[in-house]
């Protein structure tokens, strides 16, 4: 069973707040993603990471941004939240040779 | 990255089979096909993979045509919390950013009681 957990589950907050999407895995798993997704809409990678000290822009373009300083943890940083930011963001890992990812429950950012 | 076509909904009555298909005609020697599946707004969850032979695991089964043009997917006896939607995704191998997954439209089944 994967381990991958994501906090908060929900976040309302108000236009120009600062914020931090936690997300951590117990897998050992050096890939880590981020991923943005409109209701009922696809989704779409925004960063990625293979490890430690390694991150990458994605296929959408985002005003957030990550760092990676541990293995087990990979946050994701908006500095002024906009209602355009409104979203799900979901979180993911995987084996570094290996395509198949572990998705967290996701964050559901709400911004007024 | 070959692209994929998926049917955008499906129906099924619970307790028979589901049967998603894919095509994926583009598709090259190296890739393979994964499904996925999203249960209502929660994150993705990997099902199944193959290459070119047919694959089962305890989730599904992965059929596979001959000239790896399409394939579907299928769920032996579904049901209602099989409601989810579906996305087969063809990549190239493993490592780097040909590891990453693009997620499509995947097709929305409904299994009714």
């Amino acid at each position: 069973e994967a381990d991958i957990y994501q906090t908060p589950r929900y976040l309302v907050i108000g236009t120009g707040k600062k914020i931090t999407l936690e997300c951590s895995q117990t897998m050992g798993h050096d890939k880590m993603y981020w991923y943005q997704q409109d209701p009922g809409m696809e989704l779409h990678l925004i960063h990625y990471s293979y490890g430690v000290n390694s991150t990458e822009k994605g296929d959408l373009s985002s005003e957030s941004t990550v760092s990676r300083i541990r293995t087990e943890h990979f946050p994701l940083t908006l500095e002024s939240a906009r209602p355009s930011h409104t979203s799900q963001y979901l979180c993911a890992s995987s084996e570094p040779d290996r395509v198949e990812q572990y998705f967290g429950p996701g964050t559901r950012l709400t911004v007024t | 990255d070959a692209k994929t076509t998926q049917p955008t909904s499906m129906d099924c009555a619970e307790g028979r089979a589901a049967n998603l298909p894919c095509n994926h005609s583009t598709i090259s020697g190296n890739e393979y096909v994964y499904w996925y599946r999203q249960i209502h707004s929660q994150g993705p969850q990997y099902i199944i993979h193959g290459l070119k032979n047919n694959e089962t695991n305890e989730m599904a089964s992965l059929i596979i045509t001959e000239d790896r043009k399409s394939s579907t997917l299928i769920l032996p006896h579904a049901t209602l919390r099989d409601t989810a939607v579906y996305y087969c995704i063809v990549r190239r191998g493993y490592g780097g950013s040909q590891g990453n997954l693009i997620f499509g439209k995947g097709t929305k089944l409904s299994v009714k009681p």
